[in-house]
């Protein structure tokens, strides 16, 4: 069965760099049907989708957030990876790796807590 | 993008119905078959429900139903159980490899 698992710090300073990494496992990352996206949700709020790669490194970003934004993917290790630039505590939240297809996700990572704070 | 619009809340008492709306525009909701619902209960990831505006993935309740009218999807779930309790989100596809979430809505089992 396909499980995503997300890994990273859970405490970030303003200004810095907030960078997490998906591990996928139970079935493969190199898909043609699928895309792997990042997706966050604040304390008490809903869910903002942040980006998605396809296996062959082609990204796509919410627009709202595409200047400090960057995913990648290493096929090799089954992963990839969020990073977010120059967070302030707005960025504080709940971060999701999931599985999806051209309109859902299906498979979902139980999510890391970052919180931004110095 | 903006985020598509659902009610704050939403109840019901065992056994009825509670429908919840999800409405966005010609460029989202209206625009592609690509609209999905997600469950979430408290401390937990979202589980998806409901794909491609009326599909349910192997394994849930034929309880949960998807239909969409316009620029508006709903999500009904019939026969409300107490585990039905959660927040629900939908979601559409939004063109140029885009994806918007909507607000959520809070379903309480009265």
């Amino acid at each position: 069965q396909l499980q995503l698992q997300e890994s990273g710090p859970g405490l970030v300073k303003p200004s810095e760099t907030l960078s997490l990494t998906c591990t996928v496992s139970g079935g493969s990352i190199i898909s043609a049907s699928y895309f792997w996206g990042w997706i966050r949700q604040p304390p008490g709020k809903g869910l903002e989708w942040i980006g998605t790669i396809f296996h062959s490194g082609s990204t796509y970003y919410n627009p709202s957030l595409k200047s400090r934004v960057s995913i990648s993917v290493d096929t090799s290790k089954s992963q990839f990876s969020l990073k977010l630039n120059s967070v302030t505590a707005a960025d504080t939240g709940v971060y999701y790796c999931a599985r999806h297809g051209v309109g859902d996700f299906d498979h979902w990572g139980q999510g890391a807590l970052v919180t931004v704070s110095s | 993008q903006s985020a598509l619009t659902q009610p704050p809340s939403a109840s019901g008492s065992p056994g009825q119905s509670v429908t919840i709306s999800c409405t966005g525009t010609s460029s989202d909701v209206g625009g592609y078959n690509y609209v999905s619902w997600y469950q979430q209960h408290p401390g937990k990831a979202p589980k998806f429900i409901i794909y491609e505006v009326t599909k349910r993935p192997s394994g849930v309740p034929d309880r949960f139903s998807g239909s969409r009218s316009g620029n508006t999807a709903s999500l009904t779930v019939s026969g409300l159980q107490a585990e039905d309790e959660a927040d629900y989100y939908c979601s559409s596809y939004a063109g140029d490899n885009n994806y918007v979430f909507g607000t959520g809505t809070k379903v309480t089992v009265l």
